[in-house]
């Protein structure tokens, strides 16, 4: 079946650092998504990605939506402590469903102040 | 804009007992809900997709009998764990996609943290 890697697992940074995640997947998406989840919550949506090679900004956080559309990635800049959380990729829309959303394993991100 | 809402945000209850969660959209109508499951440390896993006025789609392994769904409303979406046991247990998340949306993104509840004694 479809599935999701994303790296690192864990990430323990410093406040202020840049932080940069990676996501690919063995099958193509039609949509790119990028969620955060904090203990007890549910997943808030922070990109959505729809274009290969589509390049978005919401604030300090920056993705981008492969060429190949098997992969993606997401920058934080300047992170502070509220950052600390699990990110999510999610690949949207296949071949047999455009609704289906498959999640990656997530990344885990400890920011030190 | 966009939010959904579900309750209730926690429930404890006995073996063999069932459990009702609701997944409301408050402001904007959803036809298509969909639920999801997460244990301790792990990612969500699809479980069914709720449909307005139809019957739900069940992802493979997951038991229709066990999980009930219903969507009897564009703003409501249920699920029904029926005769919940310890392995039950969990964090059920549901989420909604605005209708006439196709392929826009999903947007999540808050979640419901479910603990079979």
């Amino acid at each position: 079946g479809q599935q999701l890697n994303q790296s690192p697992q864990s990430m323990f940074i410093q406040e202020g650092e840049d932080v940069s995640m990676n996501c690919t997947s063995s099958s193509i998406f039609n949509t790119w998504l990028w969620y955060k989840q904090d203990p007890g919550e549910g997943p808030v949506l922070l990109i959505a990605l729809y274009k290969a090679g589509e390049l978005t900004s919401n604030g300090r956080l920056t993705a981008q939506f492969g060429i190949t559309r098997k992969d993606s990635f997401l920058n934080i800049s300047a992170s502070i402590p509220s950052d600390v959380g699990i990110y999510f990729c999610a690949g949207q829309g296949t071949r047999t469903s455009y609704d289906k959303v498959i999640f990656g394993p997530g990344t885990s991100l400890s920011v030190i102040p | 804009g966009a939010v959904v809402s579900q309750h209730p945000s926690w429930v404890i209850c006995k073996s063999g007992t069932s459990v009702k969660i609701e997944c409301r959209s408050l402001d904007f109508q959803a036809t298509t809900m969909f639920w999801y499951r997460q244990f301790p440390k792990q990612s969500l896993m699809l479980m069914a997709t709720s449909n307005e006025g139809s019957k739900a789609t069940y992802e493979q392994g997951v038991e229709k009998d066990k999980f009930l769904i219903n969507h009897a409303s564009l703003t409501l979406s249920t699920l029904t764990v029926t005769s919940a046991h310890p392995e039950d247990s969990s964090f059920y998340i549901c989420s909604a996609r605005i209708t006439g949306g196709a392929g826009q993104p999903q947007h999540f509840g808050d979640g419901t943290r479910l603990s079979i004694l």
